[in-house]
């Protein structure tokens, strides 16, 4: 993996289903992944940092799990809501920049009621 | 708590002309980036000020962008002259510390959509 990249692109549920999305990146020089939500109109709002292997968090119906060696985080979302329709996009720091931000293209939620 | 406040939150101009946004950082907030996010992709860094000064502007591109934070508060970013390729979403966001970690939180205003014809 050279860049940041999540899967799905996009991605529909109903209302009340779980979700996960995932977020690859280089395991190489790694010190931290970001995860951001970004509703439509509004500006993107930081869900987690994470910094090491292993790491879990968790913000309501919302958790996020990291996998440096392999380079990998997961995204869950328990009992979607509408509200949870959303921009989710994660980003690498570390690298040549040391404070750059290096993001993913985003997966696109989508729940309907 | 003011966030980053960000305008205009839409422009449509036409190529050629020139344009400018305008960024007003949380209070206290050392840090400034400018980031662009073109369609279907992420936010891509274009600058990064620490108080007054440009840390890290090697992805601007300088023939036609330019950038300044002249008393490291707020930031104006200009393009001139617009190109239809700079059709985008610009993204200011500042965090609170100097000498920028990884590990900071960036907190972001809510974006200039620019459409150029």
């Amino acid at each position: 993996i050279l860049n940041v990249e999540q899967s799905p692109q996009s991605l529909h549920v109903q209302e009340g289903d779980s979700t996960n999305f995932t977020c690859s990146f280089p395991s190489s020089n790694f010190y931290a992944l970001h995860w951001y939500r970004w509703e439509t109109a509004k500006s993107p709002e930081a869900l987690f940092v994470m910094t090491l292997n292993g790491d879990e968090k968790k913000k309501g119906r919302i958790s996020a799990t990291l996998n440096t060696k392999e380079g990998y985080s997961y995204l869950y979302i328990k009992g979607s809501q509408p509200e949870d329709s959303a921009t989710y996009l994660c980003a690498r720091g570390g690298g040549t920049s040391y404070g750059k931000l290096t993001f993913g293209q985003g997966t696109i939620l989508t729940v309907h009621p | 708590e003011a966030g980053v406040v960000q305008s205009p939150r839409y422009k449509i101009i036409e190529k050629k002309q020139p344009v400018a946004f305008w960024c007003n950082p949380i209070s206290g907030h050392n840090t400034l980036y400018w980031y662009r996010q073109n369609l279907g992709q992420g936010p891509e860094l274009l600058i990064r000020y620490e108080n007054e000064e440009a840390v890290d502007d090697s992805q601007l591109p300088k023939d036609r962008f330019s950038a300044e934070r002249l008393k490291g508060v707020d930031s104006t970013l200009k393009i001139q002259p617009a190109e239809l390729g700079d059709s985008a979403v610009y993204l200011c966001a500042s965090s609170l510390a100097l000498g920028s970690s990884s590990t900071d939180t960036q907190y972001f205003g809510p974006g200039t959509r620019l459409t150029v014809l």
